[in-house]
């Protein structure tokens, strides 16, 4: 079975523009978590779907949004991209709803977005 | 105080040891914990999950669960080269959906051949 994958791998942007980036669950998942990754802050939650809503969503400005779609792919966006934005952003998928009795969850490698 | 606390290391130690990898949290309402190994330039992969307090082992991975004093440990035997890897902590408690799920900052841990 295919992992979790995500588009682009590398990403170099510039200060105020806005990026899209994607990702693709293991089949058969329908949670798509989204987190943002730095050395300093570690691993932060962003937001979480399922069945196309989002669920949960952390302490993040609205400049981070997201969204999914009928087949379970998820999207996040992030516009007027500033320099602190540069970080791994991780998709991971699972089964169901986190918290609901399953406890597994799949990362994809990532998106190493640059923010100059 | 941190939710979640992990030495980052880097932890050295020789091919064959003993590992020991631990996380403290502050919360007691965590239920359930994870260990993830990242390699660089990867995403995280899930080792072992555990809902209570105790032992649960897979091949050289061992979890450890003591709940009363808020601590976890990973311990890994007969430990290889290829072991070497960023280890993450990650707690979190049921009902609370992906936010509940709170992570340690990782302990960078290298096996010297």
């Amino acid at each position: 079975k295919a992992g979790v994958t995500q588009t682009p791998r590398y990403l170099i942007k510039t200060r105020g523009q806005q990026v899209t980036l994607s990702c693709s669950p293991i089949s058969g998942h329908r949670s798509v978590s989204w987190y943002q990754q730095t050395p300093g802050q570690g691993l932060q939650f962003l937001f979480e779907y399922f069945s196309e809503t989002q669920r949960n969503k952390g302490n993040f400005p609205g400049r981070f949004s997201g969204r999914q779609f009928s087949n379970s792919r998820s999207e996040m966006n992030v516009s007027t991209l500033e320099l602190g934005d540069s970080a791994l952003y991780l998709c991971a998928s699972s089964l169901e709803r986190q918290g609901t009795g399953s406890y597994e969850q799949y990362f994809g490698p990532g998106t190493r977005l640059t923010v100059t | 105080q941190k939710e979640v606390e992990q030495d980052p290391g880097p932890l050295s130690v020789p091919e064959g040891a003993i590992v020991s990898l631990n996380c403290t949290y502050s919360n007691s309402a965590f239920q359930y914990f994870m260990w993830y190994r990242q390699y660089s330039r990867k995403g995280p992969e899930l080792l072992m999950y555990t809902y209570s307090s105790g032992n649960k082992e897979d091949g050289r991975f061992t979890a450890q669960v003591d709940k009363s004093s808020k601590y976890i440990s990973l311990f890994i035997r007969d430990s290889q080269p290829s072991d070497s890897a960023t280890y993450l902590c990650a707690k979190g408690y049921s009902g609370g959906g992906a936010d509940g799920l709170t992570f340690g900052k990782g302990t960078h841990l290298i096996i010297q051949p």
